[in-house]
């Protein structure tokens, strides 16, 4: 299995109510970022968390990590027909340049929000 | 708010033709990557980019990619000889940097769509 692996792969709920998604991972790693991503378009940046940090809340989400899990995981609370769309883990490690590093991405869970 | 821009959105370009990726990161930004996603695939990462050289690179990135700062502001993606497979979403990206990874949040922008035909 690869790093970063999200589930559910897809995830339909309804209005109002919260999406808890979460992110399994395999290596060390440095930092853990969630983003969103609408049919087509980029990569919106939601939220980063440090290896070192256990939960982190921004509006509406909240992330926690467990490191000693190698898992995350993404709440959205009172979820709005808007916040339809995939959603990405990707984890970075320290790279051998001792440079930021590259992310690497799971294949993402759809979120639908019916109205 | 400050982004990182992409031009163009769309590119169709011939097989074997020569493509260029345009990115504009955020100002205060000093590393810059590119990543590409395959139609219904994972974001790969493809190459990072920090005083002007090049830090990692994946295996994708082979001697038919290439990148440059040609100047203050613009970050750019060279395919020297598009191949059909290269069909993808292109995203550039940057971070602030920092030490231990601290400032790796990775902006990313709209993507350029690239189809070879």
């Amino acid at each position: 299995s690869q790093q970063g692996e999200e589930d559910p792969q897809a995830l339909s709920i309804q209005e109002g109510e919260n999406a808890t998604m979460n992110c399994s991972y395999k290596t060390s790693i440095n930092n853990l970022q969630w983003y969103r991503q609408n049919s087509g378009r980029g990569l919106v940046h939601l939220i980063l968390i440090r290896s070192n940090e256990r939960e982190k809340h921004s509006g509406r989400l909240r992330v926690t990590l467990d490191t000693s899990k190698k898992s995350s995981s993404l709440l959205i609370t009172a979820s709005r027909a808007a916040d339809t769309a995939s959603y990405f883990c990707a984890t970075d490690a320290w790279g051998y340049t001792g440079a930021n590093s590259k992310l690497t991405f799971g294949k993402g869970i759809t979120l639908s929000v019916r109205p | 708010e400050p982004e990182v821009t992409q031009t163009p959105s769309h590119q169709v370009t011939q097989m074997g033709q020569e493509v260029i990726l345009r990115c504009v990161p955020i100002s205060n930004h000093l590393y810059f990557y590119w990543y590409r996603q395959i139609l219904g695939q994972k974001v790969e990462f493809l190459v990072s980019f920090y005083n002007n050289e090049i830090s990692e690179k994946s295996e994708i990135f082979d001697d038919q990619f290439s990148v440059e700062r040609p100047d203050g502001s613009n970050f750019t993606l060279k395919i020297r000889s598009t191949k059909l497979e290269d069909s993808a979403m292109y995203f550039c990206a940057s971070s602030e940097g920092g030490a231990s990874g601290i400032y790796n949040e990775q902006f990313f922008g709209p993507g350029t769509r690239l189809t070879v035909l």
